[in-house]
């Protein structure tokens, strides 16, 4: 089965503060994606990267930055630098993997960027 | 770059009414998927097609129905409605259902039952 664990509900920081948003993922198929959204109050996904199984090599993209371990099925998202525009619903999701169309989403991550 | 489009973008029905939401895909996109988002919960995968077939089926209650037209456009009709199905309804599409073509979403439909 597949499934993604974002055990964090919810996470405060002060504006400035360096953020890890932890994402654990399940799966038995080979090839995959990882994905990281951010839903802000506003509602909408906002698609901040998409992964492929097969490439572990870690991306940064402005302050954002993704570590993908395989070893521990982890894909953890950090930001730097946290900003208040960076409040919002953060959601880890897996998927889709062979034979199978859907995303699998995990529960998200409430963060609280305070001035 | 053309977005998926949804719509309407807020729908009000009341217990027991109808309601129907549409999504079009970006152009030359083939597979939609509809996602439903309740109050401080995650997307659950519903249902999807490619080239106007079912492809896929998650946890759609038996009182809604989908279908995907010939111009690829999709929509979502939900009967019965009940309290429960208040959420946030998204729509994405890709081009080709196979595991490496990433799914856009659109904006979302915000639902509300009274």
């Amino acid at each position: 089965a597949q499934k993604v664990t974002q055990a964090q509900t919810e996470i405060s920081v002060v504006e400035k503060e360096d953020v890890t948003l932890d994402c654990v993922y399940e799966t038995r198929d080979t090839t995959y994606y990882l994905f990281w959204y951010k839903q802000p109050p506003s509602g909408e996904l906002v698609f901040l990267i998409r992964r492929n199984s097969f490439d572990e090599q870690n991306e940064i993209s402005g302050r954002y930055s993704w570590n993908f371990q395989k070893s521990t099925s982890s894909f953890n998202f950090t930001i730097t630098a946290s900003q208040v525009v960076d409040s919002a619903v953060y959601f880890c999701a897996l998927g889709p993997g062979k034979g199978d169309d859907k995303i699998i989403f995990g529960k998200g991550t409430r963060l609280h960027i305070l001035p | 770059a053309a977005g998926v489009i949804q719509s309407p973008r807020h729908l009000i029905k009341e217990k027991r009414e109808t309601a129907t939401l549409k999504c079009y895909p970006i152009p030359r996109h083939d597979t939609v998927y509809w996602y439903q988002q309740g109050p401080g919960q995650d997307p659950q995968f519903l249902i999807s097609f490619y080239e106007k077939m079912q492809s896929d089926k998650g946890s759609i209650p038996d009182r809604f129905s989908a279908q995907q037209f010939s111009d690829y456009h999709s929509e979502l009709n939900m009967s019965s409605l009940e309290l429960g199905d208040s959420a946030l309804y998204f729509c994405a599409s890709s081009l080709g259902p196979e595991v490496y073509n990433e799914q856009f979403f659109g904006p979302g439909t915000r639902l509300t039952v009274l």
